[in-house]
């Protein structure tokens, strides 16, 4: 069972904007970085947003991260069909001492 | 260029045990933290365990806890999953993952293996 909640699927058109929400609680979005994570099937995760809105090298700047209390927002711009894809957000969970993920998002390009 | 290859999937009998590996190039090994992850089919990520750089400190999911051991071998640069009393629900594909920070955890997982497939059936 996923401590972060994301919502199910969205979708736009090719060249339109798609934002995906996370929510969780003070013991881990509150207090520590997000991160998000697109996936895939069949294909190892890449990270895609860390620190809540920085992008490793080689990330368009089409996608972008923020983070507002205990919650989180993923930005994709300028949608293209390579962007179908599942996107998790991640961070530690401080009272589990864990990692936790989103419950998951499909993105649809239509 | 980092590199994450994991091991050591297969079909096993519900209750029995399996261990899965991860080698690890292209970085400095014993200075990142390392986790895994895995995707039971059509569900989303699960984290599943970490341990430190150093191999002093392991944190586990509740999932797992008690029935799953991590270990790292720096001299060899490999991870280790020691997966006991394996049930139905533990069938997922299996990633290791790298730390972002030196000799830190809890950040962001910048690097990831293709991922080995445990299937527990009878």
């Amino acid at each position: 069972q996923s401590v972060l909640t994301q919502p199910p699927s969205v979708s736009a058109a090719p060249g339109q904007k798609v934002t995906i929400s996370c929510s969780g609680s003070s013991s881990n979005i509150g207090n520590n970085y997000i991160s998000w994570y697109q996936h895939l099937p069949g294909t190892a995760p890449k990270l895609l947003i860390y620190d809540n809105n920085k992008r490793p090298s080689g990330i368009p700047d089409r996608f972008s991260g923020s983070k507002s209390g205990t919650s989180a927002t993923l930005g994709i711009t300028g949608l293209q069909t390579g962007d179908e894809a599942d996107y998790y957000c991640g961070t530690w969970d401080s009272s589990l001492s864990a990692g936790v993920f989103g419950t998951g998002t499909k993105v649809t390009v239509l | 260029q980092v590199q994450l290859v994991e091991s050591g999937g297969g079909v096993v009998q519900p209750g029995r045990s399996l261990r899965l590996s991860c080698a690890a190039s292209g970085f400095t090994f014993r200075s990142y933290a390392m986790h895994w992850v895995r995707q039971a089919p059509g569900k989303g990520l699960e984290w599943v365990a970490i341990i430190s750089y150093d191999g002093t400190k392991k944190y586990y999911a509740d999932s797992v806890k008690g029935r799953f051991t991590f270990s790292r071998d720096n001299s060899k640069n490999t991870l280790f999953l020691q997966m006991n009393s394996l049930r139905a629900d533990d069938t997922a594909v299996y990633y290791c993952a790298k730390e972002m920070l030196r000799y830190s955890y809890g950040s962001s997982f910048d690097f990831w293996g293709q991922g080995t497939l445990v299937t527990v059936a009878s």
